[in-house]
């Protein structure tokens, strides 16, 4: 089925390990965005991409970095996770010609 | 700051009666305005959105309401099923550039 692909569904890490989420989408859009869902507070954007070979800070930007790889791709890493980073990740990809975003099913992060 | 504020996090609701969600946001320059929902262990499904320009945008059981003077939405759905039990997001963009989202409310449709 087309739409956005996650890569992995859940992740446990120890306080300072790092790790690449990996996010795909196969319906040729140009933006992709990262968000972490945390409870109470929705859906906050971490990092985005309007476009192949762009990138940008979001809402929370601080202790990640990300990767357009190409138009299809685009990965968030954590280089040195945090317990504050627990959180469902949520990748998502947007056309240029409609409102409203495709979301992946998630990852859900636990760093102990 | 949250500019887009869910500030009911739960809401129960009888099988065929009405259930209405409240969102409101401070920012005076979105534009757009979308509500998705979400069901446990998946993502955020698009259900329903309204441009600034209108007042009110239907789709089959359910209604958005834009009230711009107020900065509040409502949705609503009518009636209600059981399958409508899930997390309601409200979001908001401006220029189609970036959502904001906010908490979100949680559904039950009790039978």
């Amino acid at each position: 089925n087309a739409g956005v692909t996650q890569t992995p569904k859940f992740q446990v890490l120890k306080t300072g390990q790092s790790m690449t989420l990996q996010c795909a989408q196969d319906m040729n859009h140009n933006s992709m965005y990262w968000y972490r869902q945390d409870p109470g507070m929705g859906l906050r954007l971490i990092y985005y991409s309007a476009s192949e070979g762009t990138t940008d800070k979001g809402e929370v930007p601080n202790g990640y970095n990300v990767s357009r790889l190409n138009k299809r791709e685009f990965s968030l890493r954590l280089e040195s996770a945090a317990p504050s980073q627990t959180s469902v990740y949520f990748c998502a990809s947007k056309g240029p010609a409609t409102y409203g975003y495709t979301f992946g099913s998630g990852t859900r992060l636990t760093v102990v | 700051d949250q500019q887009v504020k869910q500030n009911s996090p739960s809401l129960s609701v009888q099988e065929g009666r009405i259930s209405i969600l409240n969102c409101d946001y401070t920012n005076s320059m979105f534009d757009y305005f979308l509500w998705y929902k979400k069901y446990p262990a998946e993502g955020p499904t698009f259900l329903i959105s309204i441009s600034s320009i209108k007042d009110k945008n239907e789709d089959g059981r359910f209604t958005v309401f834009l009230n711009k003077s107020a900065k509040h939405l409502s949705l609503h759905i009518v009636p209600s099923q059981p399958g409508d039990s899930a997390v309601y997001f409200c979001a908001a963009s401006q220029n189609d550039y970036k959502l904001s989202f906010g908490a979100g409310t949680t559904v039950t449709v009790r039978a």
